[in-house]
């Protein structure tokens, strides 16, 4: 059973289309953390929330961590074939150990041409 | 940096061999995660370490898993014997700790491609 719960699993669309992808829990965490991952790769951080109610912008990447620290989204604004990946939500429990993450299954993006 | 190095990168053997993955983490991170990523289960921590000393194992699936880390600049996952269902791609990823942090940045390798026949 995974802690979070990302959605959807797949997502595919044309370059300049606009996409959002949901991670939600039921728990609580004390900090919230999105990684891309290209095929053949690790993952690769893209930001780290930790306030309930934050929003944080990376170019044309909108990331917002709930009020209640619960559940978090990421927003892409007219995406391009370079953010094609899998997008990974990773949690970090208010009473788990320093460092130690769970993570969502994943959201699979294909951006065409 | 040349960051997280991993090796091999692909390894096929057969159900019963000794398998021994290896890294070496970016140098002056305290932190080495050991994960393993499945279509099925997605990316799970099998084991991390604090300054080479093993601080949650409780990932690791089984007696057939164990890892070491001897110094602070290399680390061992090794599974024996290996089983088709070990079939996976695992990842060393290190980090450094930030005073105060809730949870640092996690540099992940590129990963090993294991493949047992």
């Amino acid at each position: 059973t995974q802690l979070l719960e990302q959605s959807p699993q797949f997502l595919s669309i044309q370059e300049g289309e606009n996409l959002t992808v949901y991670c939600n829990s039921s728990s609580v965490f004390s900090s919230l953390q999105w990684y891309r991952q290209e095929p053949g790769e690790g993952p690769v951080l893209l930001v780290t929330v930790v306030t309930g109610g934050e929003v944080k912008k990376l170019k044309r990447l909108t990331f917002q961590f709930g009020d209640a620290r619960k559940d978090s989204s990421l927003h892409i604004t007219a995406a391009q074939p370079g953010d094609t990946g899998l997008y990974l939500c990773a949690g970090a429990t208010p009473s788990g150990s320093w460092g130690k993450l769970q993570f969502g299954a994943g959201t699979q993006v294909v951006v065409t041409p | 940096d040349a960051g997280v190095i991993q090796s091999p990168r692909h390894e096929v053997t057969e159900m019963g061999q000794e398998v021994t993955l290896r890294c070496k983490p970016i140098s002056g991170h305290d932190y080495l995660f050991w994960y393993r990523q499945t279509m099925m289960r997605g990316l799970e921590l099998l084991i991390y370490f604090n300054n080479n000393v093993p601080i949650d194992d409780s990932g690791m699936p089984e007696d057939r898993f164990s890892a070491k880390m001897p110094n602070a600049s290399f680390s061992t996952l090794k599974i024996q014997p290996s089983e088709p269902r070990d079939s996976a791609v695992y990842f060393c990823a290190s980090s450094p700790r930030l005073w105060g942090a809730r949870a640092d940045t996690q540099y992940f390798g590129p990963g090993t491609r294991l493949t047992v026949l």
